[in-house]
């Protein structure tokens, strides 16, 4: 059974800190990981996909780094702004259970003015 | 192009009564799946749909029920409500079901 974790759980900073979000899953085998926000009470946004083959995934202040080998990935996220005060949840899709995105639990950022 | 959308936004029902939520997915994806999500467990994932068929289904009751129709517009509905299954109801749309997903606004359910 996959297993998709993100630590912290909660995070908060100063604004224009960079922020770094973990996830981690314990089935390297993975199809693709896709990132996601939501806001409070709000369906998911996607972030950024980033298939098996792929190191990294880049959208504006966004980065996103996967190491299947160690079961890894990495949002950051350049010059916080109080628009970024979300939860950030990382998900992903196995070969052996296709169409179904797996959850980490999210880190909840807040980022202060 | 319009994003993922569902109906109803809210909903207010009473222990034993069963309800239908819809969802319509992006123009010219054929893949919706469900999720439900409460603040104890998360993101759950309740079934897949392609071109009407359902081909992943995870572990709920049988009460959650789902189809698909031609134009790949998707209900779930589910029975004899139970106070726990309070939640936000999400749908979800790609192209294939492997691709991209994304995530209607949901359907925030109470059950009382």
């Amino acid at each position: 059974k996959q297993e998709v974790t993100q630590i912290p759980a909660a995070l908060s900073v100063p604004e224009g800190e960079n922020l770094v979000l973990n996830c981690s899953f314990t089935d390297s085998a993975i199809y693709n990981l896709q990132w996601f926000r939501q806001d409070p009470g709000k369906g998911l946004t996607s972030l950024l996909l980033i298939q098996s083959s792929q190191r990294e995934q880049t959208s504006g202040r966004l980065n996103a780094s996967l190491d299947k080998s160690s079961g890894r990935s990495t949002l950051y996220i350049a010059a916080s702004q109080p628009g970024d005060s979300a939860t950030y949840l990382c998900a992903v899709i196995l070969p052996s259970n296709d169409y179904k995105l797996s959850f980490g639990a999210g880190t909840t950022v807040t980022v202060r003015a | 192009k319009a994003g993922v959308t569902q109906t109803p936004r809210y909903l207010i029902k009473t222990r034993g009564q069963q309800v239908t939520l819809s969802c319509s997915p992006i123009s010219g994806h054929r893949s919706v799946s469900w999720y439900q999500q409460t603040p104890g467990q998360g993101l759950q994932f309740l079934f897949e749909y392609f071109s009407e068929t359902q081909r992943n289904k995870g572990n709920f009751p049988g009460r959650f029920s789902g189809r698909q129709f031609s134009n790949s517009r998707s209900e779930m509905n589910v029975s004899t409500l139970e106070l726990g299954d309070s939640a936000l109801y999400l749908c979800a749309s790609s192209l294939t079901g492997n691709n991209e997903q994304f995530f209607g606004p949901g359907t925030r359910l109470t059950v009382l």
